[in-house]
């Protein structure tokens, strides 16, 4: 069975750091590209990044390019979102999600999700 | 950036009902369009693919159509797992872009 298990949330200061971690299980990680998506409390879902299988290859929005950068490691089947110079419009629920396939997939599992929020 | 423009906002329907949920793209995607179901507190959950693919496990009174721009989500006979909110993605480009979604309650 597919899993992934993100971790890493909590609150952060305005202008902080702060390291998303995402478990993965049930499939050949490597194979697959993964991406975060994030949603703020009662809003829509906004995609903030993805990664490549072999981590060559990042994709970021706009929002968030330049402060937040997408890792994996695939020996231990995990993935990363280190979030840098975080702001008030940052505060969302984070959800790691595995592609079906290649970058051009789908989101076809997701996690649980972990909360983050930019407070004073 | 592709705009996805989902309608309506709210959907006020009885269980056994048909639910038709709209999806409009502001330029072309051709068939890169995927809708995806989210319950209070949980995660999005894939439905459909590729504008009118089941993804697995996905019953059948779900059904996807629609290309180039406009995309329709049927529920043909509601049951009450399925009062939930709806969201449409894209993939035809970068950024990725999901609608503002449908939320499908209970009359």
């Amino acid at each position: 069975e597919v899993q992934v298990l993100e971790s890493g949330g909590g609150l952060v200061q305005p202008g902080g750091s702060l390291r998303l971690s995402c478990a993965a299980s049930g499939f050949i990680f490597g194979r697959y590209a993964m991406s975060w998506v994030r949603q703020a409390a009662g809003k829509g879902l906004e995609w903030v990044t993805t990664i490549s299988g072999s981590g060559d290859t990042t994709y970021y929005a706009d929002s968030v390019k330049g402060r937040f950068t997408i890792s994996r490691d695939n020996s231990n089947n995990a993935l990363y979102l280190q979030m840098n110079s975080v702001r008030a419009e940052d505060t969302a629920m984070y959800y790691c999600a595995k592609i079906s396939g290649s970058l051009e997939g789908w989101f076809d599992s997701w996690g649980q999700g972990t909360l983050v929020t930019v407070s004073s | 950036e592709i705009v996805l423009t989902q309608s309506p906002a709210t959907l006020s329907l009885s269980p056994g009902e048909r639910a038709t949920l709209s999806c409009r793209a502001s330029q072309s995607i051709s068939s890169y369009l995927a809708w995806y179901q989210q319950k209070p507190g949980q995660p999005p959950r894939l439905l459909i693919y590729d504008a009118s693919n089941r993804a697995t496990g996905i019953p059948a009174r779900f059904s996807g159509s629609g290309s180039g721009t406009d995309f329709t989500l049927t529920v043909s006979s509601l049951e009450p797992e399925d009062f939930a909110v709806y969201h449409c993605q894209q993939r035809n480009t970068w950024p990725r872009t999901f609608g503002g979604g449908t939320k499908v309650e209970i009359k």
